[in-house]
């Protein structure tokens, strides 16, 4: 099972900045938290990973908490290219191999 | 685009047919990775290949056949599929070093749909 809870669905205003929580709780002290997004008709594309400290790239910024039982993705300036599916995984570590759980995500809907 | 080519993109066949889905990565991973996606539904792990070799099998059907002829093309072969296995199929690719935290890359699937 997933480890992560997400809400089901957001909205958020063309140009503003979006923030996407999920809580995961149960989270070891060697898991990281990946974000991937899909949208429509494509492939789960990567956007941040993180383990401890804040990450940021040229997509988003990704807090998480001190106690790591909860994170946030920012989108800093949402467009409507950004409405998507946004998955938040807590990756199963262990072997040589990443295996990542999927959760429900949350559907982001940026309106114009 | 995606680094990650998934051939066809389409595919329609009976249940008695034998098809093969095609995947191809050129970025040096040797871990290859296939989901199974129902419509509106998360990205399920069918298989992981980790160095040409199955390393889980997540109780996948026989009638799903996955094969890793080298580092850079994995394939599923299919048959007697069951209309319940329609669905868009994704391939992914990432290093397998041991503790490797990079991502893994998905391609943009085969919609599969069983006559």
């Amino acid at each position: 099972d997933a480890k992560t809870t997400q809400p089901t669905s957001m909205d958020c205003a063309e140009g503003r900045a979006a923030n996407l929580p999920c809580n995961h709780s149960t989270i070891s002290g060697n898991e990281y938290v990946y974000w991937y997004r899909q949208i429509h008709s494509q492939g789960p594309q990567y956007i941040i990973h993180g383990l401890k400290n804040n990450e940021t790239n040229e997509m988003a910024s990704l807090i998480i908490t001190e106690d790591r039982k909860s994170s946030t993705l920012i989108l800093p300036h949402a467009t409507l290219r950004d409405t998507a599916v946004y998955y938040c995984i807590v990756r199963e570590y262990g072997g040589a191999t990443n295996k990542l759980i999927f959760g429900t995500g949350t559907l982001l809907a940026v309106q114009p | 685009d995606t680094e990650v080519t998934q051939t066809p993109k389409h595919l329609v066949m009976g249940m008695t047919n034998k098809k093969s889905l095609k995947c191809e990565q050129h970025m040096g991973h040797r871990a290859m990775y296939w989901y199974k996606q129902k419509a509106k539904k998360p990205p399920e792990l069918m298989f992981v290949y980790s160095y040409e070799k199955l390393s889980i099998n997540e109780s996948v059907p026989s009638r799903f056949s996955p094969e890793c002829p080298n580092s850079s093309l994995l394939n599923l072969h299919l048959h007697a599929l069951q209309p319940e296995d329609s669905a868009l199929y994704l391939c992914a690719s990432s290093q397998a070093d041991r503790g490797s935290n990079q991502p893994q890359h998905f391609g943009d699937g085969t919609r599969l749909s069983i006559l």
